[in-house]
């Protein structure tokens, strides 16, 4: 199957940092590439949807001056988490819906990002 | 009232049980029917894909999909300690964004 790969797997950092996930798609093209925030014991929650070349999607509730989305190729998504709080510390798993799949309805994840935020 | 239920568990039976999972949705627009494994502290993994009403069976298991009634099953034959883990449902329309379920928690004893 289609593989997505996350960078990096793991961070920490202080409060007030920023701090950027990156999402790749590494053996197909992908124009849209979604990001999710889970908690623990919880299922995912979609942030925004990411098409490449324009501007991101974002959730109701999600504040996108805070989550910064750039889809800037068909492998290749970033968020970048600004001025990251405590209340930021969660896992952060991206998807990537591949170009050629059926119905354009696949959607294959990445292995998930842990924030914690000091 | 949410788009998908699906019951949470923990569902927790003995290797080599049959396990069924479910899950019930209210949207009739829903065509493509998923269910994902997510392992702890992992992104989810897709296992199986079925597209409007049907049955798909892949290996140990197998996806129902009845759109009459708005209702979706995993079925896991012989049960291993390895398929420990968290199971989501979810479901789209084209182009759409999914809709996930909860997830029930899987425990397999040995």
């Amino acid at each position: 199957g289609a593989v997505v790969s996350q960078h990096p797997s793991w961070v920490i950092c202080k409060s007030g940092t920023s701090v950027k996930i990156e999402c790749r798609s590494l053996d197909f093209q992908a124009t849209t590439m979604f990001w999710y925030r889970q908690f623990p014991k919880q299922s995912l929650m979609l942030m925004a949807t990411s098409n490449e070349g324009s501007k991101a999607t974002y959730e109701q509730g999600v504040e996108k001056d805070k989550f910064l989305i750039n889809h800037a190729s068909l492998t290749l998504s970033t968020l970048t988490v600004t001025s990251a709080h405590p209340e930021d510390s969660s896992f952060y798993i991206c998807s990537a819906r591949d170009l050629w799949g059926l119905a354009g309805s696949w959607q294959f994840f990445g292995p998930g990002t842990r924030l914690t935020v000091l | 009232q949410k788009e998908v239920e699906q019951d949470p568990g923990p569902l927790s039976v003995p290797e080599g049980a049959i396990v069924s999972l479910n899950c019930t949705y209210s949207n009739s627009a829903f065509q493509y029917f998923m269910w994902y494994r997510q392992y702890s502290r992992k992104g989810p993994e897709l296992l199986m894909y079925t597209y409007s009403s049907g049955n798909k069976e892949d290996g140990r298991f197998t996806a129902q999909v009845d759109k009459s009634s708005k209702y979706i099953s995993l079925f896991i034959r012989d049960s291993q300690p390895s398929d420990s883990a968290t199971y989501l449902c979810a479901m789209t329309s084209y182009g759409n964004k999914l809709v996930f379920g909860a997830g029930t928690i899987l425990r397999v004893k040995s």
